[in-house]
């Protein structure tokens, strides 16, 4: 089937403005995570599901972050009051139980001007 | 903690050249280590595990617990080896990834 798929790819938001970034995993996967990566960096982990539970959100910077998962399938990560050093690419990744390979989304780049 | 060093942020070589992309490690456990590869335009994808042994596309990495490194090496470059590799460490099976920050390969005709 399909691949990781991510919407939108690309997000210019104002300051100050919320945003909800989704990624919808590979059909049956019953892990999701979520990575953010700026530039000249690699991806930097920020919280995985297993089916609809957050089993760790460790990495969610602050409390303007956050992530749901409501049906075990598709995942919003959301920010709100973004500010510019928000501004990077926003990884999803999905992994089938039993497997430790992760599938990548294409990312959503986000700029906060 | 678990940290991921890739030293090299640009590594230039000719065809047929040998490559070797090093990566160290700290971790105070059993680590998993991976190998993803983006190349251009393309979404970020796995080459290779540890734990597999194998060798994709030419390439291979052995896992050296005592140096704590896990370097990624081809005899022989191609150009569409071009792209950026990064390092990756998993504490925990199936758990997040920890990435280095990634070398850039260019193989140049």
């Amino acid at each position: 089937g399909a691949g990781v798929s991510q919407s939108p790819r690309y997000k210019v938001t104002k300051r100050g403005q919320d945003v909800a970034l989704r990624c919808d995993p590979i059909s049956g996967h019953v892990s999701l995570y979520w990575y953010r990566q700026a530039l000249g960096q690699g991806p930097e982990f920020l919280t995985y599901f297993n089916y609809e539970a957050q089993q760790d959100k460790s990495g969610l910077p602050n409390d303007r972050f956050s992530a749901e998962r409501p049906e075990g399938s598709i995942s919003t990560l959301t920010i709100q009051r973004t500010e510019q050093r928000d501004s990077a690419m926003y990884r999803c990744a999905s992994r089938m139980v039993g497997t430790d390979t992760q599938y990548f989304g294409p990312g959503t780049r986000l700029t906060v001007l | 903690a678990q940290r991921v060093t890739q030293p090299e942020k640009l590594l230039s070589v000719f065809k047929g050249a040998p490559v070797e992309l090093k990566c160290n490690y700290s971790y105070s456990g059993s680590p998993e280590l991976f190998w993803y590869v983006q190349y251009s335009r393309q979404r970020l994808q796995l080459l290779l595990r540890h734990i597999s042994r194998e060798s994709i596309k030419g390439f291979t990495a052995d896992l050296n617990k005592g140096e704590t490194s896990f370097h990624l090496k081809k005899p022989f470059a191609q150009e569409e080896d071009s792209a950026m590799y990064y390092c990756a460490l998993s504490g925990e099976y199936g758990n997040k990834l920890v990435f280095g920050a990634g070398t850039i390969l260019r193989v140049k005709s």
